[in-house]
């Protein structure tokens, strides 16, 4: 069992958006501002999407946002394209041990 | 820009230690952390543990009984060792480089990740 929950699958259209929940605890998510989101396609290695909760790497469409309420952080894919199809998972930093825990993951499938 | 590179053994008899070395190009190894993280097949990610340049270490406690970090900062290299295997680590295991600022008020997150590399422990 993963230490921050996840949706196991969403679905969307092209061109609608997505929201993806990831709720963790006090110690995690709620506590630090040190969410990130990463997408991971079929055998590839996992890309970071968001960081510190809402920031985006330089080369990542501003399509994907990231934000945070108390224990439970979000990701919101908007004008869903077929590339965006894949899988996604958050992580946050911890204040105790393991200093990093993952989501579960979440089967994003655009129809 | 910053490249990783995973190597070392595809198969790992149960019992044993699995070996992997991540070699790091387009970038020097120093002044920042490195981490290993696995994925069993059709499973999450797992973070392992991390080493910084200088050689300090934080591991998963799951792990921690059982798990070696170390880093080669003349080779631009860190590696892992994982001993007493069990099927249950099969995995594909990816190195990573952590983003922490340096007054440690932002960041903690992977922002560069080698291809990773299946490991299957079987007899």
């Amino acid at each position: 069992q993963s230490a921050l929950t996840q949706p196991a699958s969403v679905s969307g259209s092209p061109g609608q958006s997505i929201t993806i929940s990831c709720t963790g605890t006090s110690s995690d998510v709620g506590g630090y501002n040190y969410v990130s989101w990463y997408q991971q396609h079929p055998g590839k290695a996992p890309k970071l999407m968001i960081y510190e909760v809402s920031n985006r790497p330089s080369g990542v469409s501003n399509r994907f946002s990231g934000s945070k309420s108390g224990n439970t952080a979000s990701l919101t894919i908007s004008g869903l394209q077929a590339e965006d199809e894949a899988d996604y998972y958050c992580s946050s930093y911890t204040s105790s041990s393991p200093l990093w825990v993952f989501g579960g993951g979440t089967k994003l499938t655009v129809l | 820009q910053v490249q990783l590179q995973e190597s070392g053994p595809g198969l790992v008899k149960p019992s044993e230690t699995l070996s992997l070395t991540c070699t790091v190009s387009g970038g020097s190894i120093s002044s920042y952390y490195w981490s290993w993280i696995r994925q069993p097949p059709g499973k999450g990610l797992e973070w392992i543990g991390y080493i910084y340049y200088s050689g300090s270490t934080n591991y998963n406690p799951s792990l921690k009984s059982r798990v070696t970090i170390s880093v080669d900062t003349s080779k631009n290299q860190f590696s892992l060792k994982l001993s007493s295997v069990t099927a249950a680590d099969t995995a594909v295991y990816y190195c990573a480089r952590v983003l922490i600022a340096a007054a440690g008020n932002g960041g903690y997150y992977f922002d560069y990740w080698g291809q990773g590399t299946l490991v299957t422990v079987s007899s």
